[in-house]
């Protein structure tokens, strides 16, 4: 398994600002993700964030909107960019250790938007 | 393309009795799949899996989900529920291909004493 630590775990933010949330994990992990889950939703995958290369976004989201780094193999942030009440949501980082079949979650950081 | 369907948006049964969370898949070539819980305010947490092998696949907290090919199922089980099971369960799958997982829309379960 993994323990996953994400920072901020909740948020109260103002219309059209941005806010980086950061996720650290206690092993090296090739590939990591952030999941978006919205009030009363399932989880839908935003991207993959391979160390080295670019994120690569799912359809629906662009980096312009939630931009992402992934510095070293344990650590990543998403930003969430220019945001309104429609952002608010959980946001969660997700590791694959050691290239696993399992996929382990953070606690989430719950944003909300006024 | 690969889906998940979770029909029961609430489960309801009484502690003590058990309990069935059902979960419904569409993949491309062999699934794997996985259930994970949602207490309150948290994060999610991972419960089971199965990639290959044995279909009944045993997992955390005394959950049990049976990969039933035929019918394109993995429904989650416990054969006695406990008031601290209620949550939210969501099933998901990925084929072989790749990482990502798609998930159901989530079945809250409500256990009573």
């Amino acid at each position: 398994s993994a323990v996953i630590s994400q920072k901020p775990s909740r948020d109260i933010c103002q219309r059209g600002t941005s806010l980086t949330i950061q996720c650290q994990v206690d092993s090296q992990v090739t590939m990591m993700f952030w999941y978006r889950q919205q009030p009363g939703q399932s989880l839908t995958l935003i991207a993959t964030a391979n160390q080295g290369s670019e994120a690569t976004y799912e359809s629906g989201f662009v980096i312009d909107k939630f931009p992402i780094s992934r510095p070293n193999l344990t650590f990543s942030t998403l930003t969430v960019s220019n945001m309104s009440p429609e952002d608010s949501s959980i946001y969660l980082c997700s590791v694959s250790p050691g290239g696993g079949n399992t996929i382990y979650f953070g606690e989430g950081s719950w944003l909300t938007v006024v | 393309a690969q889906s998940v369907a979770q029909p029961e948006d609430q489960v309801n049964v009484a502690e003590g009795n058990p309990l069935t969370v059902k979960c419904t898949y569409s993949v491309s070539g062999n699934p794997y799949l996985f259930w994970y819980v949602q207490y309150p305010n948290r994060g999610l947490q991972f419960l089971l899996k199965y990639i290959t092998g044995d279909n009944l696949v045993k997992g955390s907290y005394g959950f049990e989900a049976e990969f039933n090919k035929s019918q394109t199922s993995f429904h989650l089980k416990k054969p006695s529920a406990l008031v601290s099971d209620s949550a939210l369960y969501f099933c998901a799958v990925r084929d072989n291909s790749g990482y990502a997982l798609n998930f159901g829309k989530g079945t809250s379960l409500l256990v009573t004493p």
